[in-house]
């Protein structure tokens, strides 16, 4: 069975400093990796995916994430961070042998202060 | 704009009273499914819908029923409600096929049974 790890249930940071939310995946072949945000009292959205091809990932407002195969992360990033990035992120993996079904993992919230 | 629906957005019921949650969405996405998120647990498939007629059990289908008689909707029925069921749901849909697709996530229900 496939799953992910996320390690910290929160992570603080200074608003203007770079962020990291870390992510280990375990897979059996290859992981379709994606990270969604959830801002309070709101649904879960799209942040950026990994398929294939280079490791590094754009997404949206200034976010990336890094995968490392050798090491199965994937983590998220973001260079400068703001206090509106302060929610609750999700790391999530997708089956590949059921369709469309994505596996969460427990979530880290994301706290940046002034 | 492209949306998916959820209503209500909080319930509070009693146990074994019969309850329904609808989820619609606008976006002629093949692939719906339910969540429900608990803290420390992240977000646990409960059904899935790959097309009209279509559906199978998720992780967590214990109580829960769905149907998918429309393409847009995709309700999702608790027969006799219980208070392990008080949680956040989410409804997500997305395109289906070889592809893999980000999901859209509607805005939650919170559901308290007592």
């Amino acid at each position: 069975a496939q799953s992910v790890a996320q390690p910290e249930d929160q992570v603080n940071v200074a608003e203007g400093n770079p962020l990291t939310v870390k992510c280990t995946y375990s897979v059996s072949g290859n992981p379709y990796l994606f990270w969604y945000v959830q801002y309070p009292n709101r649904g879960l959205q799209f942040l950026l995916k990994y398929i294939t091809g280079d490791n590094l990932v754009k997404g949206s407002y200034g976010f990336e994430a890094e995968f490392n195969k050798s090491q199965t992360s994937f983590h998220l990033k973001k260079p400068s961070a703001l206090v509106s990035d302060s929610a609750l992120y999700f790391c999530a993996v997708r089956d590949v042998g059921g369709g469309n079904k994505l596996t969460f993992g427990t979530g880290t919230q994301l706290k940046v202060e002034l | 704009e492209a949306q998916v629906t959820q209503n209500p957005r909080y319930l509070i019921t009693v146990t074994g009273k019969k309850l329904t949650v609808t989820c619609s969405q606008n976006m002629n996405h093949e692939y719906m499914s339910w969540y429900r998120q608990d803290p420390g647990l992240g977000l646990r498939q409960i059904y899935y819908s790959m097309n009209v007629e279509v559906t199978d059990k998720g992780d967590v289908p214990e109580g829960y029923k769905v149907s998918r008689k429309e393409k847009r909707n995709f309700p999702l029925i608790l027969e006799s409600p219980s208070p392990n069921q008080t949680s956040l749901y989410f409804c997500a849909s997305s395109v289906s096929g070889r592809k893999t697709y980000e999901q859209y996530f509607g805005p939650g229900t919170r559901l308290t049974v007592t």
